[in-house]
C-alpha cells in the first residue's frame, strides 16, 4: 500500500480563518513533507519533517503552521491567508536514510482564499 | 542539488516508446535521479530512480549516461493514459530527501 490521503480535498477560506489540513500514511514512513503547488507551476517545497521533527522549513512565512502529531499524521494549519497562498497543497511521504527515500505523494488538497 | 534540464514539451503517437530527456551535468556521485509525473490536477506519481545502472520496472526503463550527466525515461508503449508532466529531479541526500522539482516535460499522447 503506497497511499497517502489528505482531507479535505478542496477548501474555501476567508483571510481571517482558521483552518488545518491533514495528511495521513500508514507505510511506516518516519518522514513527512508539505509542498506548495501554484497553477502551472513545479511543486515547492514547505516543510519537511523527519521522525516527528521539523528538519527543514523553506523560509514559508508564519501563517503556515505545520504539526506532526505522530508518525503517521501531518497537519498544516492555516491563519490569516492571502488570496495569493491559493494553491494546491500536497502532502508526501518517505523512509528516511540511504540515500534514495522515494517520495509518495497525496492527491493534495485544492485550497482558496478569498 | 544538481539541477535539470528537460524539453517543455513532447508529443507522442499511442502505442509508441516514448523517450523523454533529461539532462544533470552537476550531479554528484552519491545523487539519484528520479522521475516522477503528475497528471492534471493529481499529486506526483513516482516512475522510477537510479544512480548509475540502468533501470525498469513495470511503468518504465531509465536509462543513464555513464558520465551521469544525462539520463533518458522510457515509456515502452505509450497510451493515452500516460498524458502528463513528467519531472527529472535529482535527489539530495540526509535524513529525509528534497526534492526540488524543475519545470519538467509535458508528454502529449495522441491517437
Amino acid at each position: 500500500d503506497t497511499e497517502v490521503t489528505q482531507t479535505p480535498k478542496h477548501l474555501v477560506m476567508g483571510m481571517t480563518n482558521k483552518k488545518s489540513l491533514k495528511c495521513e500514511q500508514h507505510m511506516g514512513h518516519r518522514a513527512m513533507y508539505w509542498y506548495k503547488q501554484k497553477a502551472k507551476k513545479p511543486p515547492e517545497l514547505m516543510f519537511v519533517y523527519s521522525y516527528e521533527k521539523l528538519s527543514i522549513n523553506e523560509s514559508v512565512p508564519s501563517r503556515f503552521s505545520p504539526e506532526c502529531p505522530n508518525s503517521s499524521l501531518l497537519n498544516l494549519h492555516l491563519h490569516a491567508l492571502q488570496p495569493e497562498d491559493s494553491a494546491l497543497y500536497l502532502c508526501a511521504s518517505s523512509h528516511p536514510g540511504g540515500g534514495q527515500e522515494t517520495q509518495y505523494f497525496g492527491p493534495g488538497t485544492r485550497l482558496l482564499v478569498l | 542539488d544538481a539541477k535539470t534540464t528537460q524539453p517543455p514539451s513532447m508529443d507522442c503517437a499511442e502505442g509508441r516508446a516514448a523517450n523523454l530527456p533529461c539532462n544533470h551535468s552537476t550531479i554528484s556521485g552519491n545523487e539519484y535521479v528520479y522521475w516522477y509525473r503528475q497528471i492534471h490536477s493529481q499529486g506526483p506519481q513516482y516512475i522510477i530512480h537510479g544512480l548509475k545502472n540502468n533501470e525498469t520496472n513495470e511503468m518504465a526503463s531509465l536509462i543513464i549516461t555513464e558520465d551521469r550527466k544525462s539520463s533518458t525515461l522510457i515509456l515502452p508503449h505509450a497510451t493515452l493514459r500516460d498524458t502528463a508532466v513528467y519531472y527529472c529531479i535529482v535527489s539530495s541526500t540526509g535524513t529525509a530527501s528534497k526534492l526540488t522539482f524543475g519545470t519538467g516535460t509535458r508528454l502529449q499522447v495522441t491517437l
